[in-house]
């Protein structure tokens, strides 16, 4: 079954202390993206990649980063945490060239205290 | 900047009547245009996908585009309590360093009443 795995799907943590999403694809998608959805403020990008090795700022990196060492692995890692990062997380996959839908996670709905 | 604008809403209508969505987008390059319903708390959904001019129906959804004005929308006919949800805007980087890399509005918030 084609899917992309969050994980965890909900964390509770303190500010300060190391966290890292792991995100995984198992469609071989070129393009993957990390998002951070708050209300009323719809999806915004944190980091995308294009390819293995190949990552790019969204719109909203900062206190974020990314690593793209294999073609079906992009965890999100926060060195750092914020009470501002407190979010949902959704992690998506895509064929960079075609019209292919784009796959999301589940989600991952983190709290730093 | 590329931008994708969408009415936040709520967007209310009574079921049975037609919802309309809109949205515009500031990348004249694009070709490629999706729409995305999102339940609350769930990740987003492809539901409508759309690349040339004009009309393209499927179902009870019909999306519209208007490559020269830079607008897409979305008719959701016979609307039920169903349909309510958020509906995102998506928009396809075709050409560039950033090909590939989809674009969302924030995002339309729609609600059927029974």
């Amino acid at each position: 079954e084609a899917q992309v795995t969050q994980n965890p799907r909900y964390l509770i943590t303190v500010t300060g202390k190391k966290l890292t999403v792991t995100c995984s694809q198992n469609m071989n998608h070129e393009y993957m993206s990390w998002y951070r959805q708050d209300p009323g403020l719809g999806l915004r990008q944190i980091y995308y990649s294009m390819n293995v090795e190949v990552t790019d700022k969204g719109d909203v990196p900062e206190g974020y980063k990314v690593s793209r060492k294999e073609k079906r692995n992009f965890p999100l890692i926060l060195e750092s945490p914020s009470p501002n990062q407190t979010s949902l997380y959704f992690c998506a996959s895509r064929y960079r060239f075609n019209n292919q839908p784009q796959h999301f996670g589940d989600g991952t709905r983190l709290s730093i205290l | 900047q590329k931008e994708v604008e969408q009415n936040s809403g709520p967007l209310s209508v009574p079921e049975g009547a037609i919802a309309s969505l809109n949205c515009t987008y500031s990348d004249r390059g694009s070709q490629s245009f999706f729409w995305y319903r999102q339940y609350s708390g769930k990740s987003p959904e492809l539901i409508m996908s759309i690349y040339s001019n004009g009309d393209k129906e499927d179902g009870r959804f019909t999306a519209q585009l208007n490559k020269a004005s830079q607008y897409v929308s979305l008719l959701i006919r016979d609307s039920q309590p169903s349909d309510s949800a958020t509906y995102l805007c998506a928009v396809k980087a075709d050409y560039g360093g950033s090909q590939g890399n989809l674009i969302f509005g924030k995002g339309t918030k729609l609600s059927v009443k029974p």
